[in-house]
């Protein structure tokens, strides 16, 4: 079975451009999750769906950042504009149900850099 | 606020035992989960303690006191394959995951 597809993989791009980051989840799983790593920050929830719906946003650091999930096959988290701070790996992981005893499946990232 | 403690570093040898601990401090807690993470890999999940006790899955086995807000991951028999990053994440009934820093495991043969 195919796991979290997240695209693209790697992404560099100038200040003040528009990024668009790409989540498919794995078919059946009806909650979706975007996470941000970095190395002073650590692993931070971001905002996460449940039935194709935003449940929790607050970890959204401002309004540069959106996210949508038109369908229950596919997410995007969009940067508008993009700032060098935002450069970090950005992770799309689903899970079967929004109960949290349910592991994460985790996409292999998107490592973004902001130059 | 929310808070979870890990070592960042933990060294031992191949064969050997080794235990991560994790400790938080949550407005609600439900449950500790644990997740390996290999250097440029992505987070993977190893084991789920809801209630006291010892989880054990293979190798691996997870400890929870919910009365101590402590747990710990401990890692048996430990192969060169066991080098990689273990992060502890509590559920605090937002039905998200809040995540610790992060223990770096190093083994060396």
């Amino acid at each position: 079975d195919a796991g979290v597809i997240q695209s693209p993989r790697h992404e560099v791009t100038e200040m003040g451009q528009e990024v668009t980051l790409r989540c498919k989840p794995i078919s059946g799983h009806n909650s979706l999750f975007w996470y941000r790593q970095t190395m002073m920050r650590g692993l931070e929830l971001l905002i996460y769906f449940n039935n194709n719906v935003p449940i929790d946003d607050s970890g959204m650091p401002e309004d540069r950042f959106s996210a949508k999930m038109p369908n229950a096959s596919f997410s995007t988290l969009k940067i508008q504009p993009s700032e060098p701070r935002d450069s970090a790996v950005y992770f799309c992981a689903s899970s079967p149900s929004d109960r949290t005893n349910q592991p994460q499946h985790f996409g292999d990232g998107t490592r973004l850099s902001i130059l | 606020g929310q808070s979870l403690e890990q070592p960042s570093e933990v060294t031992a040898v191949e064969g050997a035992i080794v235990q991560i601990n994790c400790t938080y401090q949550t407005s609600g807690f439900y449950g500790l989960s644990w997740y390996q993470q290999h250097d440029g890999g992505a987070p993977t999940f190893l084991s789920y303690n809801a209630l006291d006790g010892l989880e054990e899955t293979g190798r691996f086995s997870s400890f929870l006191s919910r009365s101590d807000s402590y747990g710990y991951l401990l890692l048996q028999e430990l192969q060169m394959k066991d080098s990689a990053s273990y992060f502890c994440a509590v559920d605090t009934g937002r039905r998200a995951l809040t995540f610790g820093s992060g223990t770096r495991l190093q083994v060396q043969p």
